[in-house]
């Protein structure tokens, strides 16, 4: 059963700073990976998708690199705004169906300025 | 600009209660989900969707139902609404195309919170 962690659950950073997040998977044979952004109390907004063929995906500050033989997919945020405050969730599609994605727990980042 | 739309997004509820939670997307998309989000447990599927009429249990779907009568609008239905069905409820809707197309990107509702008392 694929399984999705992210560490750290909680990360505090001041305005600047480039930072990495972290997210594992149990099971490599995925067809793609996706982050998520979501602000407090709100749904999710999809950020990025890397495609099992890709290494990485960037969009603006973003960059997304997934490595399917280590189980690992990191994103990178550079030079870090109180405004990327939120909660990042990374999700893979299931096995079995693709069409549902198995979701990490989320890092919840803040930015301070 | 597209969206999918959750009718409330703050419920109260009684136990014993039943609870409709509504969702309705305008992207003529095929696939409609309904997660619950609780903290440290992250989202869970609880029904899915891929068609009118069909769906498809999740992770967790006891306690609950749901009902596509319409393509755009996917209900998420509580017979009898317990304590432990407080949680933040959230609806997603995808194309249908399959995976190897590189589909599946995931639009969200912005979620209703539902208290059951």
């Amino acid at each position: 059963k694929q399984e999705v962690t992210q560490i750290p659950a909680a990360l505090s950073v001041p305005e600047g700073e480039n930072l990495v997040l972290n997210c594992s998977f149990t099971d490599s044979a995925i067809y793609n990976l996706q982050w998520f952004r979501q602000d407090p109390g709100k749904g999710l907004t999809s950020l990025l998708l890397i495609q099992s063929s890709q290494r990485e995906q960037t969009s603006g500050r973003l960059n997304a690199s997934l490595d399917k033989s280590s189980g690992r997919s990191t994103l990178y945020i550079a030079a870090s705004q109180p405004g990327d405050s939120a909660t990042y969730l990374c999700a893979v599609p299931g096995y079995y169906n693709t069409d549902k994605l198995i979701f990490g727990t989320g890092t919840r980042l803040q930015v301070f300025p | 600009d597209v969206k999918v739309t959750q009718s409330s997004r703050y419920l109260v509820k009684r136990t014993g209660e039943k609870v409709f939670l509504e969702c309705v997307q305008d992207m003529d998309h095929e696939n409609m989900f309904w997660y619950r989000q609780d903290p440290g447990l992250g989202l869970r599927l609880i029904y899915f969707s891929y068609d009118v009429k069909m769906k498809e249990k999740g992770d967790i779907p006891e306690g609950y139902s749901v009902s596509r009568e319409k393509k755009e609008r996917f209900s998420l239905i509580l017979e009898s609404a317990s304590t432990n069905q407080t949680s933040m409820y959230l609806c997603a809707s995808s194309r249908g195309d399959r995976v190897l197309s590189g589909a599946n990107v995931l639009t969200f509702g912005a979620g209703s919170r539902l208290t059951v008392l």
